[in-house]
């Protein structure tokens, strides 16, 4: 049982690289998203999708660039790293929408940018 | 401002004692959750409330949603090491459909 598998589990970045954070669950699961998490701060919304084809931004989302052409995968890109966006990542997935489905998240990516 | 106020941020007890976590808003949720995480990991869903007063006990945790679906608590009783971690509160509000999270309540169990 896989559930939500993130990669890579850390990563450094100098300020204005570009790259993507890998997500997928095998459970079949319709609803994706990316959080990120700072201290005090809880976790934070990035992008989510519904379903294969279909993104749409969250709380947060500027700096970041979602796809989902598999029901599978749902990559987190960062165009131009920035300081501000040294996190902790989280992608999650669930059955349907967030109203009382269970949510299973995945291990997290822990992203530092120089 | 967050939209889930949780309290307190820190709290550190003793193997044994009784502890309550509070999770409030202004906002009324259609359904509330408790999560736990642990360090390195992502959360983990403890439990789900969605009828206004509604109690929910798992082994020594007991989960209650506020009458006006507006706060939640959590209770630990008999608190133990293994109980350690990040509890996050987190709900959708009614006519919404994003979960939103509360900064979450750090607790240390001593032995």
């Amino acid at each position: 049982n896989a559930g939500v598998t993130q990669t890579p589990k850390f990563q450094v970045l100098k300020t204005g690289q570009s790259m993507t954070l890998q997500c997928a669950q095998d459970m079949n699961h319709e609803y994706m998203s990316w959080y990120r998490q700072d201290p005090g701060m809880g976790l934070r919304l990035i992008h989510y999708s519904v379903g294969a084809g279909i993104t749409d931004q969250g709380e947060v989302p500027n700096g970041y660039n979602v796809s989902r052409s598999t029901t599978e995968d749902f990559p987190l890109r960062l165009l131009s790293a920035a300081p501000s966006q040294t996190s902790v990542y989280f992608c999650a997935s669930s059955w349907g929408g967030n109203s009382g489905n269970t949510i299973y998240f995945g291990e997290g990516s822990w992203l530092t940018v120089v | 401002t967050q939209l889930l106020e949780q309290s307190p941020q820190f709290l550190s007890i003793q193997e044994g004692e009784n502890l309550t976590v509070y999770c409030n808003s202004s906002s009324v949720f259609s359904s509330l959750q408790w999560y736990r995480q642990e360090p390195g990991e992502g959360p983990v869903l403890l439990v789900t409330v969605v009828t206004g007063g509604e109690v929910k006990k798992l082994k020594r945790l007991t989960f209650q949603f506020g009458d006006a679906r507006k706060d939640s608590s959590l209770h630990i009783t008999a608190a133990q090491p293994g109980d350690t971690g990040l509890y996050l509160c987190a709900g959708v509000k009614r006519g919404g459909s994003r979960l939103t999270f509360g900064e979450g309540t750090q607790l240390t169990v001593n032995p």
